[in-house]
């Protein structure tokens, strides 16, 4: 049962336009949200946050969108930056022991 | 502020051998919780830790078992290893908010042990 679904396996977008990373979840008892981003061979690289309280979170070029009635986030860069090519993960999380639960991933690839 | 650290950084074993890693925390974090990801399963919760004990267990066999030392330091061991146990275990560490150390705070990740099982 996955619970945490990134539909997107992959996304190109052309460096300096919007990235849109979605994510879509199924248990409503879910309070806390993260997107990391990850590189081969390396551990995820934390980016931002939103708690369950919350709609909108912004830091810097990354804001993350929380809809609760639509059971939905997103991940928004802008501008896109080659450097932000990468797996991006959506990951959820109840609060009791902090076990995230995550999403597949989204291979972003932004072409210069 | 050093990051969450994580050895060895590579590993390979036999099938029915059985390996420790282990992970150092960020300085302060007192919560670890240990990450399989395999290309099919992707990334998956094995358990986490706080003040040396097992609050919360993912899905996996009892194979699978860790601990924390007092420092906060953990240590995962896996036993009798089978083909199916190759993957990247990743190691995080937190700061647990309320007294009990119940949080929500943002896990932070190490590089990763890669195991290869052969």
């Amino acid at each position: 049962d996955q619970q945490v679904k990134q539909n997107s396996p992959s996304l190109s977008v052309q460096e300096g336009r919007i990235s849109i990373l979605n994510c879509d979840y199924t248990n409503s008892m879910f309070d806390y949200f993260l997107w990391y981003k990850k590189y081969p061979a390396e551990g995820p690289t934390f980016l931002i946050s939103i708690s369950s309280i919350k709609d909108k979170n912004e830091d810097g070029r990354f804001t993350v969108f929380l809809n609760k009635s639509a059971k939905h986030l997103s991940l928004h860069i802008v501008p896109s930056q080659p450097g932000d090519s990468a797996v991006y993960f959506c990951a959820a999380s109840l609060g009791e022991g902090n076990k995230l639960v995550f999403g597949a991933g989204t291979i972003l690839r932004v072409k210069s | 502020k050093a990051g969450v650290t994580q050895t060895p950084r590579y590993l390979i074993k036999t099938r029915g051998q059985q390996v420790t890693l282990s992970c150092s925390p960020i300085s302060g974090h007192r919560s670890v919780s240990w990450y399989q990801q395999t290309p099919g399963q992707g990334l998956q919760f094995l358990f986490e830790y706080f003040s040396e004990t097992q609050r919360n267990k993912g899905n996996f066999p009892g194979r699978f078992s860790g601990r924390q030392f007092s420092n906060s330091r953990s240590e995962m061991n896996v036993s009798t290893l089978e083909l199916g146990d190759s993957a990247l275990y990743l190691c995080a560490s937190s700061i647990p908010n309320a007294p009990d150390g119940t949080s929500t705070d943002t896990q932070y990740f190490g590089p990763g042990t890669r195991l290869t099982v052969l």
